[in-house]
């Protein structure tokens, strides 16, 4: 079945640092893709979606590219701030369903 | 404009008894969908309700089961509660009105203990 796979965290980084947290995905179709947010205590906010391919997302400063050659959809940011540290979730979405498929998710842990 | 509520916050029961969580979803959404979170993981999609009934169903035993009224509010329920359920369950609204991409809001999900 579909699936999602995402680097193992956490990621810890000084401000103002260059971030990349990388996924891959399998699907049998065309799936949308995407990413969310969590911070501490609260549920998933979405952070920004591609749902074809070469579509490039981007939300807040954060990027990621849709490439299907590679089956991948790398979260980055060019200059990670205190206030990013949450953990990040990759997903996919069936174009039929919706039902959205997760990662185990990416802690970000960005200090001062 | 109100986002995606759930309640309770938090509940904590004990092994065999039965659960009733609640979720109202964003003013204009028809469709409902349950995940359950684990702690450390992602997300596992539990179903979804649109127009009442149950549209697709994951991987989970028959004791989860659902509803969603005609004002599109949604109940998930879990009879013969185990440890293993305890986890945060989140609700997410959509609207199928939306076209090709219905794009889903989650609500802050309500954290259950089984003892």
């Amino acid at each position: 079945g579909d699936s999602v796979t995402q680097m193992e965290g956490p990621v810890t980084l000084s401000e103002e640092a260059f971030l990349t947290i990388n996924c891959t995905y399998t699907a049998t179709g065309y799936p949308s893709l995407f990413w969310y947010v969590q911070y501490p205590g609260e549920g998933l906010q979405l952070l920004l979606k591609a749902t074809k391919a070469d579509d490039k997302g981007s939300n807040k400063g954060f990027e990621a590219t849709y490439r299907k050659e590679t089956t991948s959809f790398h979260l980055e940011k060019g200059s990670v701030q205190v206030s990013d540290s949450a953990v990040y979730f990759c997903a996919l979405s069936d174009k039929v369903t919706d039902k959205l498929i997760f990662g185990t998710g990416t802690r970000l842990q960005v200090f001062p | 404009d109100a986002g995606v509520t759930q309640s309770p916050t938090h509940l904590i029961k004990t092994r065999g008894q039965q659960v009733t969580l609640r979720c109202s979803p964003k003013s204009g959404h028809d469709t409902v969908s349950w995940y359950q979170q684990a702690l450390g993981q992602g997300p596992q999609f539990i179903f979804q309700y649109y127009e009442e009934e149950e549209r697709q169903r994951g991987n989970f035993p028959d004791r989860f089961s659902g509803h969603q009224f005609p004002n599109y509010s949604s109940e998930l329920n879990v009879n013969a509660l185990l440890l293993g359920d305890s986890a945060l369950y989140l609700c997410a609204s959509s609207s199928v009105r939306a076209g090709a991409y219905n794009e889903q809001f989650f609500g802050p999900g309500t954290r259950l203990t089984v003892l």
